[in-house]
């Protein structure tokens, strides 16, 4: 039932650098395609969000770029921070979100 | 500020034991679900809810049940604890359809064991 397939699993980044998770979807009828970030410990959160008629947005240090013609939406975190450090996910949305396992970022001091 | 809130943040409970997880939030969101997290596995979407008294079947809806009484609270329920229930139980909510269907707000998860 995976409509969208993430990768990395997992990240290490030195501070400053470039954050860069890709994921690659299926189905065409989403209407939004969000990311969550989860730190340790806590529930999931919207971190940023696009519609597929905009392939670029960013919002402070987080971009997401969208491919129609690729079906692959990315996010980038610019200047990464240790604070970065989380489990991203980019859900499927197709009335409900369907979860996989993320990507584990750690930003290295 | 929205807010979920789930009933506990720990809990230790007994292998076939009757066990209740309970979510309420203040946002007057009509949806309302349930997922566990495990390592490796990531979330997995148990049981949902678009409206009181209506619920559906998530992708691993075996050995749980839900009840929805009133808009504001969910309630999952452990038939029959069982060790490999052991996990983190997440609830959520979001606005039914529309532009904002797809932000859905998490409660702070309930970490279970089951010995």
């Amino acid at each position: 039932q995976q409509q969208v397939k993430q990768s990395p699993q997992s990240l290490i980044v030195q501070k400053g650098g470039i954050s860069i998770i890709n994921c690659a979807y299926e189905n065409t009828a989403f209407d939004y395609f969000p990311w969550y970030q989860q730190f340790p410990g806590k529930g999931p959160a919207l971190l940023i969000a696009i519609r597929p008629d905009v392939s670029e947005k960013k919002e402070g240090r987080f971009t997401i770029s969208f491919n129609k013609s690729a079906k692959q939406f990315s996010l980038h975190i610019m200047d990464s921070q240790p604070g970065d450090s989380a489990t991203y996910f980019c859900p499927s949305n197709t009335g409900k979100l369907i979860f996989g396992q993320g990507t584990t970022l750690q930003v290295k001091p | 500020d929205v807010k979920v809130t789930q009933s506990s943040r720990y809990l230790v409970k007994r292998t076939g034991e009757k066990v209740f997880l309970e979510c309420v939030q203040d946002m007057d969101h009509e949806n309302m679900f349930w997922y566990r997290q495990d390592p490796g596995l990531g979330l997995r979407l148990i049981y949902f809810s678009y409206d009181v008294k209506m619920k559906e079947k998530g992708d691993i809806p075996e050995g749980y049940s839900v009840s929805r009484e009133k808009k504001e609270r969910f309630s999952l329920i452990l038939e029959s604890a069982s060790t490999n229930q052991t996990s983190m139980y997440l609830c959520a909510s979001s606005r039914l359809a529309g532009g904002s269907s797809y932000e859905q707000y998490f409660g702070p998860g309930t970490r279970l064991t089951v010995t």
